[in-house]
Protein backbone atom coordinates (compact mmCIF):
# COMPACT_ATOMS: atom_id res chain seq x y z
CA UNK A 1 0.00 0.00 0.00
CA UNK A 2 1.72 3.16 -1.16
CA UNK A 3 0.07 5.92 0.11
CA UNK A 4 1.41 9.32 -0.95
CA UNK A 5 4.42 8.97 -3.24
CA UNK A 6 6.42 12.04 -4.30
CA UNK A 7 8.82 12.35 -6.82
CA UNK A 8 11.77 13.29 -6.57
CA UNK A 9 13.12 13.73 -3.18
CA UNK A 10 15.67 16.17 -3.98
CA UNK A 11 16.09 18.44 -6.22
CA UNK A 12 18.60 21.39 -6.89
CA UNK A 13 17.23 24.31 -9.55
CA UNK A 14 18.80 27.69 -10.75
CA UNK A 15 17.28 30.61 -10.69
CA UNK A 16 14.54 31.30 -13.60
CA UNK A 17 14.17 27.16 -14.26
CA UNK A 18 11.24 25.43 -13.84
CA UNK A 19 9.99 21.83 -12.73
CA UNK A 20 7.00 20.24 -11.82
CA UNK A 21 6.83 17.95 -8.17
CA UNK A 22 5.10 14.95 -8.82
CA UNK A 23 2.76 13.95 -6.37
CA UNK A 24 0.36 10.89 -6.74
CA UNK A 25 -2.03 8.65 -3.99
CA UNK A 26 -3.87 5.94 -4.35
CA UNK A 27 -6.33 5.66 -1.51
CA UNK A 28 -8.88 7.15 -3.89
CA UNK A 29 -9.27 10.47 -1.85
CA UNK A 30 -10.66 13.56 -2.95
CA UNK A 31 -8.62 15.92 -0.68
CA UNK A 32 -5.27 16.73 -1.90
CA UNK A 33 -2.92 19.41 -0.52
CA UNK A 34 0.46 20.88 -1.59
CA UNK A 35 2.23 22.24 1.86
CA UNK A 36 5.77 24.13 2.11
CA UNK A 37 7.84 23.63 5.16
CA UNK A 38 10.61 26.30 6.06
CA UNK A 39 12.74 25.47 9.22
CA UNK A 40 10.97 26.74 12.46
CA UNK A 41 8.06 28.24 10.35
CA UNK A 42 5.56 24.91 10.14
CA UNK A 43 3.75 24.16 7.08
CA UNK A 44 2.34 26.37 4.94
CA UNK A 45 -0.60 26.04 2.51
CA UNK A 46 0.17 26.13 -1.31
CA UNK A 47 -2.71 24.85 -3.22
CA UNK A 48 -5.19 22.52 -2.38
CA UNK A 49 -8.06 20.36 -4.57
CA UNK A 50 -11.24 19.21 -3.21
CA UNK A 51 -11.47 16.38 -6.49
CA UNK A 52 -10.78 16.20 -9.72
CA UNK A 53 -10.94 19.37 -11.91
CA UNK A 54 -11.33 21.75 -9.10
CA UNK A 55 -8.09 23.55 -7.21
CA UNK A 56 -7.88 26.48 -5.06
CA UNK A 57 -5.04 29.01 -3.33
CA UNK A 58 -3.89 28.32 -0.13
CA UNK A 59 -1.61 30.93 1.86
CA UNK A 60 1.00 30.88 -0.02
CA UNK A 61 0.37 30.62 -4.14
CA UNK A 62 2.35 33.19 -5.71
CA UNK A 63 5.01 31.54 -7.98
CA UNK A 64 3.02 28.09 -7.88
CA UNK A 65 0.35 26.42 -10.21
CA UNK A 66 -1.61 22.75 -9.88
CA UNK A 67 -3.86 20.80 -11.58
CA UNK A 68 -5.68 18.00 -10.80
CA UNK A 69 -6.71 15.70 -14.27
CA UNK A 70 -7.30 12.69 -12.19
CA UNK A 71 -8.36 11.58 -8.01
CA UNK A 72 -4.78 10.27 -8.29
CA UNK A 73 -2.14 12.99 -9.07
CA UNK A 74 -1.95 16.32 -8.26
CA UNK A 75 1.37 18.29 -9.40
CA UNK A 76 2.72 21.52 -8.80
CA UNK A 77 4.58 23.21 -10.99
CA UNK A 78 7.22 25.78 -10.16
CA UNK A 79 7.64 28.70 -12.69
CA UNK A 80 10.84 30.83 -12.91
CA UNK A 81 12.53 29.30 -9.62
CA UNK A 82 13.44 32.18 -7.00
CA UNK A 83 15.66 31.49 -3.63
CA UNK A 84 12.56 32.39 -1.92
CA UNK A 85 11.06 28.99 -3.15
CA UNK A 86 14.18 26.95 -1.62
CA UNK A 87 11.67 24.80 1.34
CA UNK A 88 10.70 21.47 1.89
CA UNK A 89 7.23 20.49 -0.21
CA UNK A 90 5.08 18.00 1.16
CA UNK A 91 1.82 17.00 -0.81
CA UNK A 92 -1.04 15.37 1.43
CA UNK A 93 -4.45 13.53 1.10
CA UNK A 94 -7.27 13.31 2.84
CA UNK A 95 -10.67 11.40 2.57
CA UNK A 96 -12.59 13.93 4.74
CA UNK A 97 -12.11 17.36 4.08
CA UNK A 98 -10.19 19.36 7.04
CA UNK A 99 -10.95 17.50 9.81
CA UNK A 100 -10.05 14.06 8.72
CA UNK A 101 -6.85 12.61 8.87
CA UNK A 102 -4.24 13.97 6.33
CA UNK A 103 -1.68 11.39 4.84
CA UNK A 104 1.31 13.01 3.71
CA UNK A 105 4.38 12.12 1.26
CA UNK A 106 7.95 11.78 2.21
CA UNK A 107 8.70 15.45 1.13
CA UNK A 108 10.12 17.29 -1.72
CA UNK A 109 13.69 19.16 -0.54
CA UNK A 110 14.15 21.48 -3.36
CA UNK A 111 17.00 23.90 -3.68
CA UNK A 112 17.31 27.11 -5.93
CA UNK A 113 20.06 28.43 -5.96
CA UNK B 1 -5.56 31.65 7.59
CA UNK B 2 -6.54 30.95 11.57
CA UNK B 3 -3.12 31.30 13.49
CA UNK B 4 -2.12 28.53 15.55
CA UNK B 5 0.51 28.93 18.55
CA UNK B 6 2.74 26.70 19.91
CA UNK B 7 4.81 26.43 22.94
CA UNK B 8 7.22 26.00 23.72
CA UNK B 9 9.45 25.96 20.33
CA UNK B 10 11.74 23.95 21.59
CA UNK B 11 12.55 21.48 24.55
CA UNK B 12 15.02 19.46 25.31
CA UNK B 13 14.18 16.84 28.16
CA UNK B 14 15.89 13.85 29.83
CA UNK B 15 14.60 10.15 29.90
CA UNK B 16 11.76 10.04 32.80
CA UNK B 17 10.73 13.62 33.03
CA UNK B 18 7.27 14.77 31.83
CA UNK B 19 6.46 17.90 29.43
CA UNK B 20 3.02 19.66 27.78
CA UNK B 21 3.14 21.40 24.96
CA UNK B 22 0.19 24.12 24.19
CA UNK B 23 -1.29 24.81 21.49
CA UNK B 24 -3.29 27.94 21.25
CA UNK B 25 -5.49 30.14 19.03
CA UNK B 26 -8.10 32.99 19.41
CA UNK B 27 -10.37 31.19 16.14
CA UNK B 28 -12.56 28.31 16.95
CA UNK B 29 -11.64 25.06 15.46
CA UNK B 30 -14.47 22.04 14.29
CA UNK B 31 -11.56 19.71 15.47
CA UNK B 32 -8.06 20.06 16.16
CA UNK B 33 -4.87 17.36 15.49
CA UNK B 34 -1.77 16.57 16.75
CA UNK B 35 1.02 15.05 14.16
CA UNK B 36 4.59 14.06 14.80
CA UNK B 37 7.16 14.19 11.77
CA UNK B 38 10.75 12.61 11.93
CA UNK B 39 13.85 14.20 9.98
CA UNK B 40 13.41 13.74 6.54
CA UNK B 41 9.70 12.38 6.80
CA UNK B 42 6.01 13.76 6.33
CA UNK B 43 4.07 14.05 9.33
CA UNK B 44 2.03 11.16 10.98
CA UNK B 45 -1.14 11.68 12.40
CA UNK B 46 -1.38 11.45 16.45
CA UNK B 47 -4.71 11.64 17.23
CA UNK B 48 -7.80 14.13 16.14
CA UNK B 49 -9.81 15.88 19.02
CA UNK B 50 -13.39 17.04 18.16
CA UNK B 51 -15.59 17.76 21.20
CA UNK B 52 -14.73 20.99 23.18
CA UNK B 53 -13.07 18.99 26.67
CA UNK B 54 -12.35 16.08 25.43
CA UNK B 55 -8.98 13.83 26.42
CA UNK B 56 -7.50 11.39 24.39
CA UNK B 57 -4.63 8.45 25.87
CA UNK B 58 -2.53 7.18 23.76
CA UNK B 59 -0.27 5.16 25.93
CA UNK B 60 1.74 7.73 27.86
CA UNK B 61 0.67 11.06 25.35
CA UNK B 62 -2.27 12.69 26.89
CA UNK B 63 -4.33 15.11 24.71
CA UNK B 64 -6.78 17.85 25.61
CA UNK B 65 -9.09 19.88 23.51
CA UNK B 66 -9.84 23.03 24.96
CA UNK B 67 -13.41 23.52 25.99
CA UNK B 68 -14.45 26.23 23.70
CA UNK B 69 -12.27 24.60 20.93
CA UNK B 70 -9.78 27.12 20.51
CA UNK B 71 -6.64 25.34 22.39
CA UNK B 72 -5.23 22.11 22.83
CA UNK B 73 -2.54 20.38 24.76
CA UNK B 74 -0.13 17.48 24.70
CA UNK B 75 0.90 16.05 27.82
CA UNK B 76 3.97 13.20 27.76
CA UNK B 77 4.60 11.19 30.62
CA UNK B 78 7.78 9.72 31.94
CA UNK B 79 9.58 10.68 28.23
CA UNK B 80 11.53 8.27 26.35
CA UNK B 81 14.10 8.75 23.94
CA UNK B 82 11.95 7.16 21.28
CA UNK B 83 9.59 10.68 21.60
CA UNK B 84 11.81 12.59 20.14
CA UNK B 85 10.58 14.82 17.21
CA UNK B 86 8.60 17.08 15.41
CA UNK B 87 4.91 17.89 17.42
CA UNK B 88 2.75 20.17 15.16
CA UNK B 89 -0.60 21.30 15.81
CA UNK B 90 -3.11 21.41 13.06
CA UNK B 91 -7.08 22.74 13.33
CA UNK B 92 -9.55 22.48 10.81
CA UNK B 93 -12.18 25.58 10.61
CA UNK B 94 -15.71 25.76 10.02
CA UNK B 95 -17.53 26.22 7.35
CA UNK B 96 -15.48 27.23 4.12
CA UNK B 97 -12.63 27.18 5.94
CA UNK B 98 -12.44 23.57 7.05
CA UNK B 99 -11.30 22.76 3.41
CA UNK B 100 -7.48 22.59 4.80
CA UNK B 101 -6.00 21.66 7.73
CA UNK B 102 -3.90 25.02 9.54
CA UNK B 103 -0.51 23.89 11.14
CA UNK B 104 1.33 25.51 13.95
CA UNK B 105 4.96 26.11 13.52
CA UNK B 106 5.52 23.19 16.03
CA UNK B 107 7.19 22.06 19.03
CA UNK B 108 11.31 20.34 18.58
CA UNK B 109 11.46 17.75 21.39
CA UNK B 110 14.41 16.38 22.30
CA UNK B 111 14.88 13.68 24.99
CA UNK B 112 18.49 13.15 25.87
CA UNK B 113 19.15 8.92 27.46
Amino acid sequence: NAGVTQTPKFRILKIGQSMTLQCTQDMNHNYMYWYRQDPGMGLKLIYYSVGAGITDKGEVPNGYNVSRSTTEDFPLRLELAAPSQTSVYFCASSYYRGRGEAFFGQGTRLTVV
Amino acid sequence: TQLLEQSPQFLSIQEGENLTVYCNSSSVFSSLQWYRQEPGEGPVLLVTVVTGGEVKKLKRLTFQFGDARKDSSLHITAAQPGDTGLYLCAGAGEGDSGYALNFGKGTSLLVTP
